[in-house]
């Protein structure tokens, strides 16, 4: 069971060059997100997704876009990547049924924009 | 404006004693919190959770309390080994009011269990 699958797991791009981070689970899970961690600021929400079709904004989704054609996938797409989008992306899944389950994070991808 | 807040970024404990990590939240409204552990180059997992209705969950070396008051819970390891050296975050739960809610996080702890 792999669980949430990221790639790739490192990327480097130049300003204004666009690209797509890809989001795999394989737990049958309505619920994922997408998260960047900073140094000192924590996981901050993205984007996430309450199914196929189904997508919201969170805390900081300027330049970033997704979409949710199936239940399994989930990518992030960055439009024009700026230096300020250098972090560590995270995507994660959990089920629906309990509003208080954990959710189960992949490995991350690391972003660097120069 | 960070709702979930971890003011202590870095920790460092002796091999076999007790490690305490702290959060602050500030909307008394949270009714439930997780924490999770990060290893380097890995996504985070979650170690263990508490329900606003209990002040207390222990799960083997690690308890977590929580004190509805003061809007503050830690997380106790007992005793602390090598191997919890991570980052640990808190989290709740936000918006209350959306079913989807989804997780605010704290700004994490280095913890260093030193032999």
């Amino acid at each position: 069971n792999a669980g949430v699958t990221q790639t790739p797991k490192f990327q480097v791009l130049k300003t204004g060059q666009s690209m797509t981070l890809q989001c795999a689970q394989d737990m049958n899970h309505e619920y994922m997100s997408w998260y960047r961690q900073d140094p000192g600021m924590g996981l901050r929400l993205i984007h996430y997704s309450v199914g196929a079709g189904i997508t919201d904004q969170g805390e900081v989704p300027n330049g970033y876009n997704v979409s949710r054609s199936t239940t399994e996938d989930f990518p992030l797409r960055l439009l024009s990547a700026a230096p300020s989008q250098t972090s560590v992306y995270f995507c994660a899944s959990r089920v629906r049924e309990q509003a208080n389950t954990e959710a189960f994070f992949g490995q991350g991808t690391r972003l660097t924009v120069v | 404006d960070q709702q979930v807040k971890q003011n202590s970024p870095s920790l460092s404990v002796q091999e076999g004693r007790i490690s305490i990590l702290n959060c602050d939240y500030t909307n008394s409204m949270f009714d439930y919190f997780l924490w999770y552990k990060k290893y380097p180059a890995e996504g985070p997992t979650f170690l263990i959770s508490i329900s606003s209705i209990k002040d207390k969950n222990e799960d083997g070396r690690f308890t977590v309390f929580l004190n509805k008051s003061a809007k503050h819970l830690s997380l106790h390891i007992v005793p602390s080994q090598p191997g919890d050296s991570a980052v640990y975050f808190c989290a709740a739960p936000y918006p209350l009011y959306d079913s989807a809610r989804q997780l605010t996080f704290g700004s994490g702890t280095q913890l260093t269990v030193l032999p």
